[in-house]
């Protein structure tokens, strides 16, 4: 069973700092996603990595992928205000191509 | 595009009473699922379709039904509420067009069952 572990589940910050959150996987995936999800919002697309050593930016945004050693990153840069949100990263299931989901990590940061 | 449309946005609903949530997508996506959200839970699989007349069941089915008789459509049945199934939920659509599969949420349904 995959099973999607995510760290820290929360996170508060002061802005400016940089901090990483961790996604760990269980068995084998090549393709991993991390989504935004503002409060009473929906799941918004941050990246898509597609392969061992992936790596995608957006502003003050960084993700990789280790897939040997079942790992994503979600790193933050210099972090503003605007950021605080709820970061889920999930995992493709070629079986059924569908996704398993990490419980999500609460990101506060105050100005 | 509306992308993937969900309605309505918010139900109460009485224990024991029957409803369905309704989902629609206008991008020709094959792939359709529903999900719900609970507080620290992330997101769980109730349902989902891999193409038209083609459903199967994801990790939390008990209590729910889903058709896909179009492919632009996927409707979620709750067939008996129980509070239990008071929650948020999402439902999405993606592509094996580009080999990306990545998923397209709609806005959500926010259910309480009283």
């Amino acid at each position: 069973e995959l099973k999607v572990e995510q760290n820290p589940l929360f996170l508060s910050m002061q802005e400016g700092k940089n901090y990483t959150i961790y996604c760990n996987y269980s068995t084998t995936s090549d393709r991993l996603y991390w989504y935004r999800q503002d409060p009473g919002k929906s799941l918004e697309s941050l990246f898509v990595l597609l392969s061992n050593g992936a790596v995608k930016q957006e502003g003050r945004l960084m993700a990789s992928l280790d897939t040997k050693a079942r790992l994503s990153t979600l790193h933050i840069t210099a972090a503003v205000h605007d950021l605080s949100a709820t970061y889920f990263c999930a995992v493709f299931m070629d079986s059924n191509y569908q996704l398993i989901w990490g419980a999500g990590t609460k990101l506060i940061i105050k100005p | 595009n509306a992308g993937v449309t969900q309605t309505p946005k918010f139900q109460v609903l009485k224990t024991g009473q029957s409803m369905t949530l309704q989902c629609a997508q206008d991008m020709n996506h094959e792939y359709m699922s529903w999900y719900r959200q609970d507080p620290g839970m992330g997101l769980r699989l109730i349902h989902y379709s891999v193409g038209a007349g083609i459903t199967d069941q994801g990790e939390v089915p008990n209590g729910y039904n889903v058709s896909r008789s179009t492919t632009e459509d996927f409707p979620l049945r709750l067939l008996s509420a129980a509070p239990s199934q008071t929650s948020v939920y999402f439902c999405a659509s993606s592509s094996s067009g580009t080999g990306i599969y990545e998923q397209y949420f709609g806005p959500g349904t926010r259910l309480t069952v009283t």
